[in-house]
């Protein structure tokens, strides 16, 4: 595709619940980036790929984060148990192998309640 | 670790005037990338404009530009003619290669307000 393409837009959890995020990468797009963006503003970097290898996982909290990129399937970022602090929208962006730029999708807002 | 400031919550301007807002940032590295990505209120970030740090020409997109000083690590970006639709929040971003797997560094961002 020529967007990058997230789902759900919108998802709400209990405390404690599985949260499940999607992300369809643009086609070419060999990186592919999870971010967490709190209350409007602060960006946090979770997890990188390159195609379906982990390339950066420096952010991510591993107690209940999980990620994959698996080879002709959506990403996906799982979060296991919620929190109230999860609370947040996950953007997730790609690259292409050959230039800088990195390309947004829409996120998804996560509400824990 | 690179870290990304920007010193102004908050801006405002006019219509049809210019603006400046300011990002500094601090890294160690010798080749890396800075950016800077706008987020209208519908949440989508938009690329707004990309300089290479070896690059000493300031790059320019229509009526984005943007000042690079790189002994003083400075990155500011200049609106001319602002319009309504520029009303966002601008983030700069850091990136310390340019392999492009390497992830972004967010400062935590300027609201830019266009008023009529």
């Amino acid at each position: 595709g020529e967007e990058v393409a997230q789902t759900p837009k919108h998802l709400v959890r209990g405390e404690g619940q599985k949260a499940k995020l999607y992300c369809a990468p643009i086609k070419g797009h060999s990186y592919v980036f999870w971010y967490q963006q709190v209350l409007k503003n602060e960006f946090k970097f979770l997890i990188s790929f390159q195609n379906e290898n982990v390339f950066d996982e420096t952010g991510m909290p591993k107690e209940r984060f999980s990620a994959k990129c698996l080879p002709n399937s959506p990403c996906s970022l799982e979060i296991q148990a919620t929190k109230l602090e999860d609370s947040a929208v996950y953007f997730c962006a790609s690259s292409h192998p050959r230039r800088t730029e990195a390309f947004f999708g829409q996120g998804t807002r996560l509400t824990v309640v | 670790a690179q870290t990304v400031t920007q010193s102004q919550p908050e801006m405002s301007v006019q219509e049809a005037e210019t603006v400046t807002l300011s990002c500094t940032y601090d890294t160690s590295e010798s080749n890396y990338y800075l950016f800077w990505y706008k987020q209208p209120p519908s949440r989508q970030m938009i690329l707004v404009i990309r300089q290479e740090a070896y690059k000493q020409q300031n790059a320019t997109e229509n009526r984005f530009s943007v000042n690079f000083q790189k002994a003083a690590k400075s990155f500011s970006l200049k609106i001319s003619d602002s319009q309504l639709g520029d009303t966002a929040m601008y983030f700069c971003a850091f990136m310390k290669h340019s392999n492009s797997g390497y992830a972004l560094n967010f400062g935590k961002g300027t609201s830019l307000l266009v008023t009529p």
